[in-house]
């Protein structure tokens, strides 16, 4: 089971990039890697999800070198709605395609 | 649609009572989670079902007791819970369980209060 480690907590302020980098040494060659974000008293919510090189949407992009060991979520000129943790999770055939929650970051963007 | 609801949104239950929670996706979902979350701990998964059989029981507690009547109906049936039970308690679903690349939607939780 691939596991995660990240920053426990990253300061921002308004209109700044984020960068979360989190490290997957053991990942299995099948496995992506995804990132949630999760407001206070709410559901996760899917951010962006790849597997190599790097993947863009409208909220993010992730980037992830050749040898997979690592990946980094970009959040382009956050706001305070942004604040929130954020958690990285690798997964696929090799753990049963569960989502494993590992501690996540906690991402606060001040004024 | 891309909505998970759940209800109720709050629950105080003592110790001796039984309760349900209730989860409902009309996503045409055919994996449905349950996820516990502690206090600023990440969601811990507890059970999924897969065309409405159970697939996956993490070694939770038997006074926990998951139900999928149907394919957009996913129950957790609470009986002789403790106080640290006391957790949010979210539902999820996805596509199909086999694919790594299938979105999970989570619902915005039930926040379990054991007295």
């Amino acid at each position: 089971l691939a596991k995660t480690t990240q920053p426990i907590s990253m300061d921002s302020y308004e209109g700044q990039e984020v960068n979360i980098t989190c490290s997957h040494n053991n990942i299995a060659t099948n496995d992506y890697i995804t990132w949630y974000q999760q407001f206070p008293s709410q559901g996760p919510r899917f951010i962006i999800q790849g597997y190599k090189t790097k993947v863009t949407n409208e909220v993010a992009s992730l980037f992830i070198p050749a040898d997979r060991k690592s990946s980094t979520l970009s959040l382009p000129r956050v706001s305070l709605s942004d604040t929130a943790v954020y958690y990285c999770l690798v997964g696929g055939r090799s753990n049963d395609y569960k989502l494993s929650f590992g501690a996540g970051t906690t991402v606060t963007v001040r004024a | 649609d891309t909505e998970v609801t759940q209800t109720p949104k709050h629950l105080v239950m003592g110790m001796t009572n039984k309760k349900s929670l209730k989860c409902e996706q009309h996503m045409g979902h055919r994996a449905m989670y349950w996820y516990k979350q502690k206090a600023k701990k990440p969601p811990e998964l507890m059970f999924v079902y897969s065309y409405e059989k159970l697939s996956i029981n993490e070694s939770v507690p038997s006074r926990f007791s998951p139900e999928c009547p149907n394919s957009s109906l996913l129950n957790l049936h609470l009986h002789a819970l403790q106080p640290e039970d006391s957790a949010l308690y979210l539902c999820a679903s996805k596509p199909g369980l086999a694919s790594s690349t299938d979105t999970q939607y989570f619902g915005p939780g039930t926040r379990l209060t054991v007295l």
